[in-house]
């Protein structure tokens, strides 16, 4: 069954630091691949998507993804967070009609 | 907001009770999706409609569970003796073309 593993829970870290957080997936086809947001009190939002061509791609508010086919992953990535960061994260395949999530992680950015 | 509604925001029950919730997809969405959210977990596919189809049940989607869709517009979901591990946010999500999934902002259940 298709799957989709974040393996980092809690991720805590001051402003201007790089983030990346970590997202397997697991599905032998062809993948599209998500990554939404969810600041406290707010529903969740798209941060960027991979369909196919580029396996590096840009969102929103400064985060990139890169799709690693040979490792089955689909890291988030920015090279300096800010306090407004903080929030938590989900990675999520779409398969067979409907989006399958990670867990989920949060993060914390102190000030 | 995000053009999907969710009523009511929150809604607390007691223990065998039944609970009704509704959510409102902007009117492009012929594709309407039901997910739960518990602390600590992802959301978690329930159901979904394509216009007044559902076309999809998961197997967490109890006997006690039933959505509707009727004339493809808004969808309910109903929860029937709801017991205290249906607590959770409920989260419904519209979808058109382009795979692109607009999230409500929940319902969150709580039983006592």
């Amino acid at each position: 069954a298709q799957s989709v593993s974040q393996h980092n829970h809690h991720v805590i870290l001051s402003e201007a630091a790089s983030l990346e957080l970590g997202c397997n997936y697991s599905y032998g086809g062809t993948v599209n691949l998500f990554w939404y947001v969810q600041y406290p009190g707010q529903h969740l939002q798209l941060l960027l998507k991979y369909f196919s061509g580029d396996p590096l791609v840009k969102g929103i508010k400064g985060f990139e993804a890169e799709f690693i086919k040979s490792k089955f992953s689909f890291n988030l990535r920015k090279p300096s967070v800010q306090w407004s960061d903080t929030a938590e994260y989900f990675c999520a395949l779409y398969n067979t009609d409907k989006l399958i999530f990670g867990t989920g992680t949060r993060l914390q950015v102190f000030p | 907001d995000t053009g999907v509604s969710q009523d009511p925001r929150h809604k607390i029950t007691k223990r065998g009770q039944n609970v009704t919730f509704r959510c409102d997809p902007i009117s492009e969405h012929n594709r309407l999706y039901w997910y739960r959210q518990t602390l600590g977990q992802g959301p978690e596919f329930l159901t979904y409609f394509q216009n007044e189809a559902q076309l999809e049940k998961s197997r967490l989607l109890s006997d006690r569970f039933s959505a509707e869709r009727p004339k493809g517009s808004f969808s309910t979901l109903e929860i029937q003796r709801t017991e205290q591990g249906d607590s959770a946010m409920y989260l419904c999500a519209g979808s058109g073309a382009n795979y692109g999934y607009t999230f409500g902002s929940g319902t969150r259940l709580t039983v006592v």
